[in-house]
């Protein structure tokens, strides 16, 4: 298994709608995670941590399912301005972190 | 709070001429800044970790004598493209570590640059 994978998509999603997406990583021992946001050409900005109990903000829901070794992004009543990629990240040895090759979501009028 | 500049945003240069990037923490101290590169979809890949006052450690694959990383203070991190070649042209991104206790994995990202070598 890859260190962190992703589905590239892309998702294209009416807007309105509820779009869901996972990203598995191999490190068992992996504590905490993130879900950063990246617009075309721009640098990744952080959207949500994800740490045992999962996460919610506003539209926005992680989920960490450790025994699967996966976490999940899910956005609820989407709009056109989610679309983007969205980069799930596991940290890894030596304070580093790993980014997956992100899923990209299209939000459709 | 916890910006972080890039400068330039955008370069292009001839094959063989070298260029810097000056990675900047504008309203904290980074006792470490991260190089990263990212081909056209592609997602981010780490290059090297830059310390304050000590030298970068590079990532498997990365060549240190063509990528020179200096860290000569706590808000301040370049990154040097030797010997340029197309091959090289990339988004390269830097993001810094606030140096205060806080979350091990805090990082800010700058905006990136756009390297075209011709």
């Amino acid at each position: 298994r890859k260190e962190v994978e992703q589905d590239p998509g892309p998702f294209n999603v009416p807007e309105g709608a509820t779009v869901a997406f996972n990203c598995t990583y191999s490190n068992s021992a992996s504590q905490s995670f993130f879900w950063y946001r990246q617009d075309c050409r721009k640098e990744p900005k952080l959207l949500m941590s994800v740490y045992s109990s999962g996460n919610e903000d506003g539209r926005f829901t992680a989920q960490l399912n450790r025994a699967s070794q996966y976490i999940s992004l899910l956005i609820r009543d989407s709009k056109l301005s989610d679309s983007a990629t969205y980069l799930c990240v596991v940290p890894h040895r030596d304070d580093k972190i790993i980014f997956g090759k992100g899923t990209r979501l299209h939000i459709l009028p | 709070g916890a910006v972080v500049s890039q400068h330039p945003s955008w370069v292009i240069c001839k094959s063989g001429t070298s260029v810097k990037i000056e990675c900047r923490s504008l309203d904290f101290q980074a006792t470490t800044m991260f190089w990263y590169r990212q081909f056209p979809k592609q997602s981010l890949m780490l290059m090297a970790t830059s310390n304050e006052g000590s030298k970068a450690t590079y990532e498997q694959g990365v060549e240190k004598d063509k990528f020179l990383i200096n860290h000569a203070s706590l808000t301040l991190s370049t990154l040097t493209v030797t010997s340029a070649h197309p091959e090289d042209s990339s988004f390269y991104i830097c993001s810094a570590r606030p140096h205060r206790t806080g979350t091990t994995y805090e990082q800010y990202f700058g905006p990136g640059t756009r390297l075209t070598v011709t």
